[in-house]
C-alpha cells in the first residue's frame, strides 16, 4: 500500500556535499511539496510543483534546487549542504483538490 | 498569507476521556482542511479531510467539523486511548498546504 515513498529514512552528510533526496509517488498526482520540519517552526513549505518541469518557490526556497523530469518523482537538492540544514525533511503529493498523502521523512543530519 | 492557529500546544488526559482539538484559519478561501497525525520521528498520517462545501467527516472515533465563516475546525476524539497519544496538526489547503504547530495528545493510561 505505498504510496509516497522518502528514498532514505535516514542520512549524515559533510558539510558542502551535494545532497540529493528522492520522493517516488504512485498515486499519478499532479501536485508534489518538499517540506522541512523543525522543533519550534512547524513545517515550513521549500518548493512545490503542479506538473512535470514546473516549480514554485515556497517559503524557504534558499540553498535548495528541486527537479520534476518525471510526473511520479520530485527531487529536492541541497546544492552545498550546511549544519542549518540539518532537519527532517518531509514530501507530500496531492490531487488539484483532493486529499494529500506524506512521505515518512527523511532525517537529514548535516555535520 | 494564510495563518494557521492550533490550540491546545499540548494536552494530557486520562484513558476514556473525549476530547476537542482546535484549529482555525484567517483565510476562509480555501479547498480543504485536513488533519493529520504524526508520531515522534515519524511523517504525517492523513485521518479526515474535509473538503470547503462539506460540515464534517467521520472516522471511527474521529469526527472533525468544518465553519468556514468562522475560520475554524475541530477534531473530536471519543474515548481516547494510550495509543492516541501522538501530535495533531490541521491543514488548510489553497494552492499550498498552510499547516498550524499542532497539538501534542498524551493520554495517560
Amino acid at each position: 500500500d505505498v504510496k509516497v515513498t522518502q528514498s532514505s529514512r535516514y542520512l549524515v552528510k559533510r558539510t558542502g556535499e551535494k545532497v540529493f533526496l528522492e520522493c517516488v509517488q504512485d498515486m499519478d498526482h499532479e501536485n508534489m511539496f518538499w517540506y522541512r520540519q523543525d522543533p519550534g517552526l512547524g513545517l515550513r513549505l521549500i518548493y512545490f510543483s503542479y506538473d512535470v518541469k514546473m516549480k514554485e518557490k515556497g517559503d524557504i526556497p534558499e540553498g535548495y534546487s528541486v527537479s520534476r523530469e518525471k510526473k511520479e518523482r520530485f527531487s529536492l537538492i541541497l546544492e552545498s549542504a550546511s549544519t542549518n540544514q540539518t532537519s527532517m525533511y518531509l514530501c507530500a503529493s496531492s490531487l488539484v483538490v483532493g486529499a494529500s498523502e506524506f512521505g515518512s521523512g527523511t532525517q537529514l543530519s548535516v555535520l | 498569507k494564510q495563518e494557521v492557529t492550533q490550540i491546545p500546544a499540548a494536552l494530557s488526559v486520562p484513558e476514556g476521556e473525549n476530547l476537542v482539538l482546535n484549529c482555525s484559519f484567517t483565510d476562509s478561501a480555501i479547498y480543504n482542511l485536513q488533519w493529520f497525525r504524526q508520531d515522534p520521528g515519524k511523517g504525517l498520517t492523513s485521518l479526515l479531510l474535509i473538503q470547503s462545501s462539506q460540515r464534517e467527516q467521520t472516522s471511527g472515533r474521529l469526527n472533525a467539523s468544518l465553519d468556514k465563516s468562522s475560520g475554524r475546525s475541530t477534531l473530536y476524539i471519543a474515548a481516547s486511548q494510550p495509543g492516541d497519544s501522538a501530535t495533531y496538526l490541521c491543514a488548510a489547503t489553497g494552492n499550498q498546504f498552510y499547516f498550524g504547530t499542532g497539538t501534542s495528545l498524551t493520554v495517560i493510561p
